[in-house]
């Protein structure tokens, strides 16, 4: 089924662990998104890619890294999670920077 | 950075009524989208506009670009008990405001709407 898949679908960390959240999508888009979304503050980017190779800090990259080996993948990575990064995390992709984003299921982290 | 101001933020409305909810920012937009997202999961996109001034329908939902390009609504006629969930809008702004070519979308906060059988 065409789309954008998210792994794990949730998971509870220790504060200090290391976690990678993954995203894969089938659609051949350029472009992939990561947000977070938290209670009152809606959906905030952390980071993004427009093109394989390339990504780019967004609003909140700060604890965050990102890589972009191929097009299809855009792993998140937490080096070393704190309670703060208790969040619902989004992966999006879109044809081109500039059209409209489609969104995978999320992953809901709990860093205790 | 571009801020969009998404009113109201809940509505409890009866089965069957008609709903109205709208985006406004201080700058302009190229694009405007909304979406929605159901407890649990993504958001998915209902409307896209690339246009100031256009109209899109999708079934009983209608939204329009603002023809000052700061501003978009969503109708959504006839509600029913699945219309329950948050909807977002989104707007995309030119090139040159999104810095480092991001072509960032900029979020409004959702609109929680409640339909009461």
């Amino acid at each position: 089924i065409a789309g954008i898949t998210q792994a794990p679908t949730s998971q509870i960390l220790a504060a200090g662990r290391r976690m990678t959240l993954r995203c894969t999508q089938d659609m051949r888009h350029n472009a992939m998104y990561w947000y977070r979304q938290d209670l009152g503050l809606g959906l905030r980017l952390i980071h993004y890619s427009n093109t394989a190779g390339t990504t780019g800090k967004g609003e909140v990259p700060d604890g965050y890294s990102v890589s972009r080996a191929n097009t299809d993948d855009f792993p998140l990575t937490l080096a070393s999670a704190v309670p703060s990064q208790t969040s619902v995390y989004f992966c999006a992709s879109t044809l081109a920077p500039g059209n409209e984003q489609f969104f995978g299921p999320g992953t809901r982290l709990t860093v205790l | 950075g571009q801020q969009l101001n998404q009113s109201p933020q809940s509505m409890f409305i009866q089965e069957g009524e008609d709903v109205s909810m709208n985006c406004t920012s201080s700058s302009i937009f190229n694009t405007w989208l909304w979406y929605k997202q159901d407890p649990g999961e993504g958001p998915v996109l209902l409307i896209a506009l690339y246009k100031a001034g256009e109209l899109t329908s999708n079934g009983r939902l209608t939204a329009q670009f603002g023809i000052t390009r700061k501003d978009s609504f969503l109708n959504i006629s006839a509600s029913i008990p699945s219309d329950v969930g948050i909807y977002f809008c989104a707007g995309q702004p030119p090139y040159a405001y999104s810095g480092a070519g991001s072509y960032q979308l900029t979020f409004g906060k959702g609109t929680k709407l409640s339909v009461i059988p």
